[in-house]
């Protein structure tokens, strides 16, 4: 079974650019959550999919926003960039059935590592 | 709201020799917690999770948590380390759907 993909796995844009970072769930996965990873702050929730709707959204401004398509997968973008956006992004999936914890344990993929200059 | 508290940034071990790498959580309801590892340029992966039962829970690579609700604690044992798990280990918990809060993250250092 084919694992989380995301792509790109490396990038560089300037800042005031816009990025679109992809993440293709595991088959028949279908939640998607994505998370921000940086040295000073940690791993952060940024928000999460469930049948092309956002079901939770973290503490990030409007310029972080995502969407998922109908066959699971999912994109995020983040727009007029900044210094501080700099960050290794991870996508993960899960089968997410309510009540069921076993099924929302999250895969993550190897993350989109963004460089702001 | 939950939070995890790490309390050590970084855990120094020789090689075969036990390692626990500790874990509190603060939650008013309950949860469900998990270990995960990230090695250099890689994603997190799943070493072993507690959802229910037992307390103590097995995970791979010989890895092994002890769930302790009266002191909120979910740490982290190893009997004997390898090289090879050197890395970054975090400790996550959730109330029960996906979202999950996280440790800042403890860097396990393996020295021959």
């Amino acid at each position: 079974k084919a694992g989380v993909t995301q792509t790109p796995r490396y990038l560089i844009k300037t800042r005031g650019q816009q990025v679109t970072l992809s993440c293709s769930p595991i088959s028949g996965h279908r939640s998607v959550s994505w998370y921000q990873q940086t040295p000073g702050q940690g791993l952060q929730f940024l928000f999460e999919y469930f049948s092309e709707t956002q079901r939770n959204k973290g503490n990030f401004p409007g310029r972080f926003s995502g969407r998922q398509f109908s066959n699971s997968r999912s994109e995020m973008n983040v727009s007029t960039l900044e210094l501080g956006d700099s960050a290794l992004y991870l996508c993960a999936s899960s089968l997410y059935r309510q009540g069921a914890a076993g099924a929302n344990v999250l895969t993550f993929g190897a993350g989109s590592r963004l460089t702001v200059l | 709201a939950q939070s995890v508290t790490q309390l050590d940034s970084q855990v120094p071990v020789f090689e075969e020799a036990p390692v626990e790498l500790r874990c509190n959580y603060s939650s008013s309801v309950s949860v469900y917690l998990f270990w995960y590892v990230q090695y250099p340029n890689q994603g997190l992966q799943l070493l072993l999770k507690y959802l229910s039962g037992s307390t103590l829970v097995k995970g791979i690579n010989g890895f092994e948590a002890e769930f302790n609700k009266s002191q909120t604690s979910f740490h982290l044992r190893k009997p004997s380390v390898h090289i090879s798990d050197t890395a970054e280990y975090f400790c996550a918990v959730t109330p029960g759907y996906s979202t999950l809060t996280f440790g800042k993250g403890t860097m396990l250092l393996v020295s021959p």
